[in-house]
């Protein structure tokens, strides 16, 4: 099983609609949550820290569920310019406070004028 | 102004030959990563390390070679070992335990 798992896609939506990305982790000892960005032949970019007490960033809104291992990013009225790959990442400790930060693969978000 | 320094952008080498891909960063952090995306995929942990002369396997590690003789530095090799390296390589690092990772322009090797 994946560390982290995310909606597949490609999500094709209208400009100005509502669209949500889900992500699941597996691994308990995940510490903290990230939404990045990546354009076509980028590199991935911070989108938003994911808190436990959700927050929000603009058109922007993240959400954290520990009990489940779930993370959420929503996204409302929608811009052409948002289209792009939304990756869910995780940062896991280790042991000695060693940790790695792990990606999913990824949800393609494409925009329709 | 501090970030991340990958280089080359662009690498092309020969079938069976090791290469060593640049990571540089000025921005004091502890952490740093070597990732692999191939087209259409999302990123693939392949070493990281959390402080100088120390560095562990990530997910697919065979093939590659690391090495951290500085914080500022973690150069990734890429082995004749390694059968498919033609992808895109991406290094980033990070502060602390609970920060986000931030990224170099990448490195895109093709062999050939």
């Amino acid at each position: 099983r994946k560390e982290v798992e995310q909606d597949p896609g490609p999500f094709n939506v209208p400009e100005g609609a509502t669209v949500a990305f889900n992500c699941t982790y597996s691994n308990s000892a995940s510490q903290s949550f990230f939404w990045y960005r990546q354009d076509c032949r980028k590199e991935p970019k911070l989108l938003m820290s994911v808190y436990s007490s959700g927050n929000e960033d603009g058109r922007f809104t993240a959400q954290l569920n520990r009990a489940s291992q779930y993370i959420s990013l929503l996204i409302r009225d929608s811009k052409l310019s948002d289209s792009a790959t939304y990756l869910c990442v995780v940062n896991i400790s280790g042991y000695s406070n060693a940790s790695k930060i792990i990606f999913g693969s990824g949800t393609r978000l494409s925009i329709q004028p | 102004d501090g970030g991340i320094t990958q280089s080359p952008k662009y690498l092309f080498r020969k079938e069976g030959q090791n290469v060593t891909l640049s990571c540089e960063q000025n921005l004091n952090h502890d952490a740093m990563y070597w990732y692999r995306q191939d087209p259409g995929q999302g990123l693939r942990l392949i070493y990281y390390s959390q402080i100088v002369n120390d560095f562990q396997k990530g997910d697919i590690a065979e093939g590659y070679s690391v090495s951290r003789e500085k914080k500022e530095s973690f150069p990734l090799t890429v082995t004749s070992a390694q059968k498919n390296p033609t992808a895109f390589y991406l290094c980033a690092s990070s502060d602390t335990v609970n920060t986000e990772a931030f990224f170099g322009q990448g490195t895109r090797l093709t062999v050939v």
